[in-house]
């Protein structure tokens, strides 16, 4: 079994400053890790995901996130936010092997401030 | 544009009524993913079909709920009887496994039950 801990439920942020949102998991067996993002009243869209190869993935939007395994960790960054980033994220592991059943943490609301 | 389809968005009901909630995956894909979004608990997942087969339903209580695909392009999640606690968003999500490790999200089903 898996599980996802997002450290921050809030972050505020003012425009073009850089984030970081926390993310760590846990898992018996080695993991695909993913990052999604929810606007208001909108379903859950993909940012980025990692497989495997290198440890720093780049996704949509500007977005990239670092794999650490000695640390179980997963932070999504972004060095210059925009208004419309505002919007809440989710971080989700699925176990290798174990179809595309993803298991979510609470999420982080990124709240962009002028 | 290929994406995964649930209907209605918004639902109403009152307690003790039937809801039926459903979701049309994207051609092709051959899993399916029930999830619930509330505030308390965040996403769960339900219930999880592979080529149309109950994988995993042990997120769903039994008692009230049931989720089937009654063909390859139609899964359905039915409540008998809605009770308050079942408010929620209700979020369909399709893959292809395997091999393709991503899971598309709908739109989301909105559910209050008064």
């Amino acid at each position: 079994a898996q599980s996802v801990t997002q450290l921050d439920s809030q972050v505020p942020v003012f425009e073009e400053a850089p984030v970081e949102l926390r993310c760590n998991y846990s898992s018996s067996v080695s993991v695909y890790l993913f990052w999604y993002v929810q606007y208001p009243n909108q379903g859950l869209q993909l940012l980025l995901k990692y497989l495997s190869g290198s440890t720093l993935v780049k996704g949509i939007n500007g977005f990239e996130a670092e794999f650490n395994k000695s640390q179980t960790s997963f932070h999504l960054r972004k060095p210059s936010v925009h208004i419309s980033d505002t919007a809440e994220y989710f971080c989700a592991v699925s176990g290798i092997g174990g179809g595309n059943k993803l298991t979510f943490g609470t999420g982080t609301q990124l709240k962009v401030e002028l | 544009d290929a994406r995964v389809t649930q209907t209605p968005r918004d639902k109403v009901t009152e307690m003790g009524q039937e809801v039926t909630m459903r979701c049309q995956p994207i051609l092709g894909h051959n899993t399916v993913f029930w999830y619930r979004q509330t505030m308390m608990q965040g996403l769960e997942l339900l219930a999880y079909f592979r080529n149309r087969a109950p994988l995993d339903d042990s997120g769903m209580p039994k008692d009230r709920f049931s989720a089937e695909m009654p063909d390859a392009t139609l899964a359905t999640l039915k409540i008998q009887p809605s009770e308050p606690r079942d408010s929620a968003v209700y979020f369909c999500a399709s893959g292809l496994a395997p091999g393709d490790t991503e899971a598309f999200f709908g739109q989301g089903t909105r559910l209050t039950v008064v």
